[in-house]
């Protein structure tokens, strides 16, 4: 079984500067990809930033980074220069990488507020 | 390039109806996965097509029932509405990818209200 948790329900940040998100996880498999998604007020959930377990490098996708501790489990967000638009739910995710069956497990979320 | 869609958008049920949603998958993905998401709560993982068949399910009673037809789109069936079953329910679909992680793309969702 695989489990995320993410302990920070709510957070601020003033414009333009970064903000790390923390995610936790626990997993059996030995082999497992983890996952950050935006969710705006709309619904919609944005995929944002990819990290596989055996990857050497921590992952970067624009103001997007990844801070990835293998041995800590943890795969904490960070988002540098931070814009009013990116108030939204955050949620980290983690899948096993294995033959068949890849769902997705989430966290609880966290929700970020920029002010300006 | 479309992205992932979901029919409809919003629905409105009285307990113990059924309900079909529909999804299609972005251009080239053969894979669907179908989520729920409840008020204030992460998504939870119904159950995920391949090839037309049922490939995993999550904690879901049988009145989740889902299909994948050839072109890859895909419907999610609930029967005997609960009041519980209240949520916005998200499809996403992949690309099976020996090795990685399959990074699964999320359409905008239908909120489903059951009275």
């Amino acid at each position: 079984a695989q489990k995320i948790t993410q302990t920070q329900p709510g957070m601020f940040v003033q414009e333009k500067e970064a903000v790390t998100l923390d995610c936790t996880y626990d997993t059996s498999d030995p082999s497992y990809g983890l996952f950050w998604y935006k969710q705006p007020s709309s619904g919609e959930m944005i995929f944002l930033i990819y990290q596989g377990s055996y990857d050497q490098q921590n992952a970067t996708e624009g103001r997007y980074s990844l801070n990835f501790q293998k041995a800590r489990k943890s795969a904490n967000l960070v988002i540098s220069a931070s814009q009013l638009g990116d108030s939204a739910m955050y949620f980290c995710a983690m899948t096993p990488i294995k033959a068949a069956g890849n769902k997705l497990t989430f966290g609880g979320g966290t929700r970020v507020l920029v002010k300006p | 390039d479309a992205g992932v869609t979901q029919s409809p958008t919003h629905l409105i049920k009285t307990r113990g109806q059924q309900v079909t949603l529909r999804c299609s998958p972005k251009s080239g993905h053969d894979t669907v996965s179908w989520y729920q998401q409840a008020l204030g709560q992460g998504p939870q993982f119904i159950f995920q097509y391949y090839e037309e068949e049922e490939r995993q399910r999550g904690n879901f009673p049988d009145r989740f029932s889902g299909h994948q037809f050839p072109n890859y789109s895909s419907e999610l069936n609930v029967n005997a509405l609960l009041l519980g079953d209240s949520a916005l329910y998200l499809c996403a679909s992949s690309a099976r990818l020996a090795g990685t992680g399959e990074t699964q793309y999320f359409g905008p969702g239908t909120r489903l209200l059951v009275l």
